[in-house]
């Protein structure tokens, strides 16, 4: 089944050190998102890419930045946690912007300690 | 700049019963609308996604209606079971990204 896979899905990391997220889409969509849940709250974006350009929210710490080296990854890297970074992060992908219809994974749980 | 709204916050309900869900949005110039469910700990499932030029969609128990004139959508659930709790989030596509709401939290109880 073609489908949107996080790993891992539950991620441990100490305040301050840096910590990857990963995501791949069996989909081939052009569009991948990365959103940060915190608990009881909607789901915020932080940004996306289409195709290899890279939109970053306006609101997005600099300690949060992505890399998508090919179609199918796209990665979360968090450079110094903070335990205000503690959440679930979610990947997304959508086939074409117009579409809008959104996959999601399930989910990576970030704890820090 | 869109605003999504969904109330109640939380519903619970007894098994069997017939619910709907709110969903309300500011601006009517939306090009869908997508109902997602999400259980707690995981991430989000989608459910229907409505057009702006349809008035509804169905899947199985779920029926969603969009009018855009008055800016809302519902979700309505036939028959609940308890297997339907979950929370529920409507959301619109604006500027390239989704803009949520806060979710109705569904308690079903047998």
């Amino acid at each position: 089944d073609a489908m949107v896979i996080q790993n891992p899905r539950y991620q441990v990391t100490q305040f301050g050190k840096p910590v990857t997220l990963s995501c791949s889409q069996t989909l081939n969509h052009n569009v991948m998102y990365w959103y940060q849940q915190k608990s009881s709250q909607a789901p915020k974006l932080l940004f996306h890419y289409y195709d290899k350009d890279f939109n970053n929210e306006a609101d997005t710490p600099d300690n949060f930045q992505s890399r998508r080296p090919n179609t199918s990854f796209c990665f979360l890297d968090i450079r110094s946690p903070g335990l205000g970074d503690a959440a679930m992060y979610l990947c997304a992908t959508s086939r074409d912007e117009p579409t809008y219809e959104q996959y999601f994974g399930p989910g990576t749980r970030l704890t820090v300690t | 700049k869109q605003e999504v709204t969904q109330i109640p916050a939380a519903l619970s309900v007894p098994e069997g019963e017939n619910l709907v869900l709110n969903c309300s949005f500011t601006d009517s110039a939306i090009y869908n609308l997508q109902w997602f469910r999400q259980d707690p700990g995981k991430g989000l499932t989608s459910l229907l996604l409505i057009q702006s030029s349809q008035r509804e969609q169905t899947s199985g128990r779920l029926n969603a209606s969009l009018d855009k004139s008055s800016g809302r959508s519902t979700l309505y659930i036939a028959a609940s079971q308890p297997g339907d709790s979950a929370t529920y989030l409507c959301a619109v596509p604006q500027g390239g990204k989704l803009i949520f709401g806060q979710g109705t939290e569904l308690s079903v109880k047998p």
